[in-house]
């Protein structure tokens, strides 16, 4: 089983739409999560830290599952400009490096 | 303030030429990352500095691959002898300090095509 694994999509929505993806981690000493968002040809950028309790960012809701070891990403009333891959990366405490996930395709069309 | 950058932006080179490939961090971020992402794939470590530490090499996928950083600032990452599988786009990461909790921030990378 991968450390990181995310389905690659592509994950096709019209505009408004509400879409989730989730990032599943083998490790369960992980202890950081986050999300980056990477167009086409760029680098990836933070899009948002996931916290135990969850959070939200405007249309984007991160949340935690340490049960079932997962960690996952809502947006809302989905933008085209939201068109990217969304990348998951995960750290444990004893580790300075991050995992990332291959990341998800997101196409948003009008 | 100034993101992370990277220099050259593209660089193409004959199979087995030399490539210096250089990262300056963001100002006052203790940790470095490289990275490697080959066309439609994932991220892959290659190396991590954390300030004067050994750095951790763990990721380089051969001995023609090299990385210096002096202190807290510029890294440079070198390729000897480079070989057509080494086409990619490698990215260069800063992070505030080499604690799992710290978020990374990506310089634009510096897009490599070996001919």
């Amino acid at each position: 089983r991968k450390e990181v694994e995310q389905d690659p999509g592509p994950f096709n929505v019209p505009e408004g739409a509400t879409v989730a993806f989730n990032c599943t981690y083998s490790n369960s000493a992980s202890q950081s999560f986050f999300w980056y968002r990477q167009d086409c040809r760029k680098e990836p950028k933070l899009l948002m830290s996931v916290y135990s309790s969850g959070n939200e960012d405007g249309r984007f809701t991160a949340q935690l599952n340490r049960a079932s070891q997962y960690i996952s990403l809502l947006i809302r009333d989905s933008k085209l400009s939201d068109s990217a891959t969304y990348l998951c990366a995960v750290s444990s405490g004893g580790s300075y490096i991050p995992t990332f996930g291959r990341g998800t395709s997101l196409i948003v069309h009008p | 303030g100034a993101g992370v950058s990277q220099s050259p932006s593209n660089k193409v080179t004959e199979k087995g030429k030399d490539v210096e490939l250089r990262c300056d961090p963001i100002s006052g971020h203790t940790a470095l990352y490289w990275y490697r992402q080959r066309l439609g794939q994932g991220l892959e470590f290659l190396i991590y500095f954390q300030g004067n530490s050994a750095p951790d090499k763990s990721g380089l996928p051969s001995d023609r691959f090299s990385a210096e950083r002096t202190g807290e600032s510029v890294s440079t990452l070198t390729i000897q002898r480079t070989q057509q599988e080494d086409s990619a786009v490698y990215l260069c990461a800063s992070s505030l300090e080499a604690a799992s909790s710290y978020e990374q921030y990506f310089g634009p990378g510096t897009r490599l095509t070996v001919t």
